[in-house]
């Protein structure tokens, strides 16, 4: 049974470039999140989806980050410009019914470094 | 505000030396309270989810509790293949739809 997908699972890139990271929820999950985690600051919420729509993105640091979910089954985190302060691994996520109590489940995350 | 607080930050145990791990929450109406498992380099893995005070569950060498203020993670006689990182979460009825998480307990287990 596949669970959450994402890619790249790593990726270095220079100060100033875009940067894209994708991610394939669970077949049948109709909410989907993307967190960010770092040492300082643990796991953050930076918006989710339910039924594709953006219900809350005020997790979002800054203007430069922007997400999509074109479809049931994908999702794009986009920073652009990139900066040092980025670098962090970022999570997509996925359950069943907005959470509410039920179980929300990880992917293996895309490691960025920012140079 | 959802806050999580989870001490201690890391812990040494010995191979069989049983122990337990804690998270004080703040939320306006707890949905649900979720303990997850990290190892390096992967996303976390779910553990439990316990909804009111007085809820225990078990798996394995692992159970987890719940009060009104906070849940432990009991770790009976535990062995190395338990070291991770545990964190634990909140789902409350008044803040975003996603979890807030603690910054978790880095658990070491030495055979």
């Amino acid at each position: 049974d596949a669970g959450v997908i994402q890619s790249p699972r790593h990726e270095v890139t220079e100060m100033g470039q875009e940067v894209t990271l994708r991610c394939k929820p669970i077949s049948g999950h109709n909410s989907l999140f993307w967190y960010r985690q770092t040492m300082m600051r643990g796991l953050e919420l930076l918006i989710y989806f339910n039924n594709n729509v953006p219900i809350d993105d005020s997790g979002m640091p800054e203007d430069r980050f922007s997400a999509k979910m074109p479809n049931a089954s994908f999702s794009t985190l986009k920073i652009q410009p990139s900066e040092p302060r980025d670098s962090a691994v970022y999570f997509c996520a996925s359950s069943l019914f907005g959470g509410g109590g039920n179980t929300i489940y990880f992917g293996e995350g895309s490691w960025l470094t920012v140079v | 505000e959802d806050q999580v607080t989870q001490s201690p930050e890391a812990l040494r145990l010995q191979e069989g030396e049983s122990s337990s791990l804690n998270c004080s929450y703040t939320v306006s109406g707890l949905r649900g309270l979720f303990w997850y498992r990290q190892d390096p380099g992967k996303g976390p893995e779910f553990l439990f989810t316990l909804y009111s005070a007085g809820e225990e569950k078990e798996k394995e060498r692992l159970k987890a509790t719940l009060t009104k203020k906070e849940s432990f993670l009991h770790i009976t006689a535990p062995k190395p293949e338990d070291s991770a990182t545990y964190l634990c979460a909140v789902h409350s009825g008044g803040g975003a739809d996603g979890l807030t998480f603690g910054k978790g307990t880095h658990l070491i287990i030495q055979p």
